[in-house]
């Protein structure tokens, strides 16, 4: 079975760039959530979908990120302008309702120079 | 979020059985006990999950304490393939279908 996709796997632009992060959920998971990585906060939740609708996104950091899911099977994020601090590793997850557990895709690495 | 508590690492030898703790004092009654692990350069991997009573699944066994202050993960027998980060969280089935994780508890296998 095909597990989460997310592309690219790694992104390195220049400051100011916009980035769009690119997930494809497992089929039939009607839940999608986007995490962001880094050594120092460790792993954060940003947003999440149900049934394509956000449903908390109170962990976008700010303006600059906005993430759309316009059908079941893809969804991207997306920063624009992008800065240095946003260098993390970006995961997406997908699940079934609650309690099953979420997949996570292998992350896209981002570095922003 | 309720929190969890768990120690910063822990070492264990190839072959033999390794048990997990978690701390969670202030479980609620609907909170879900979920396990995740993460190998390096990887997503976190979902293990385990359990609500009251001791579960077991192919990879681990969790076992929770009668008053469900406190659980634990046992791997029976570590490989190398098992070193990793391992996060316990605690998730509210009525307050969203979100992870909160922590800084988890890494896992070093020796040969």
């Amino acid at each position: 079975d095909a597990g989460v996709i997310q592309s690219p796997r790694h992104e390195v632009t220049e400051m100011g760039q916009e980035v769009t992060l690119r997930c494809k959920p497992i089929s039939g998971h009607d839940y999608l959530f986007w995490y962001r990585q880094t050594m120092m906060r460790g792993l954060e939740l940003l947003i999440y979908f149900n049934n394509n609708v956000p449903i908390d996104d109170s962990g976008m950091p700010e303006d600059r990120f906005s993430a759309k899911m316009p059908n079941a099977s893809f969804s991207t994020l997306k920063i624009q302008p992008s800065e240095p601090r946003d260098s993390a590793v970006y995961f997406c997850a997908s699940s079934l309702a609650l309690p099953q557990p979420q997949h996570f895709g292998d992350g896209t690495r981002l570095s922003i120079l | 979020d309720a929190k969890t508590t768990q120690p910063n690492s822990m070492e264990s030898n190839e072959e033999e059985p390794v048990h997990l703790p978690c701390n969670h004092s202030t479980i609620s009654g609907t909170d879900y006990i979920h396990w995740y692990r993460q190998l390096p350069s990887q997503g976190p991997e979902y293990v385990i999950h359990g609500l009251t009573s001791n579960v077991n699944n192919r990879m681990a066994s969790l076992a929770i304490a009668e008053d469900r202050k406190s659980s634990t993960l046992i791997l029976h027998r570590a490989t190398l393939r098992d070193a990793a980060v391992y996060y316990c969280i605690l998730r509210d089935v009525q307050y969203g279908n979100k992870l909160v994780f922590g800084a988890g508890t890494i896992l070093r296998v020796k040969s």
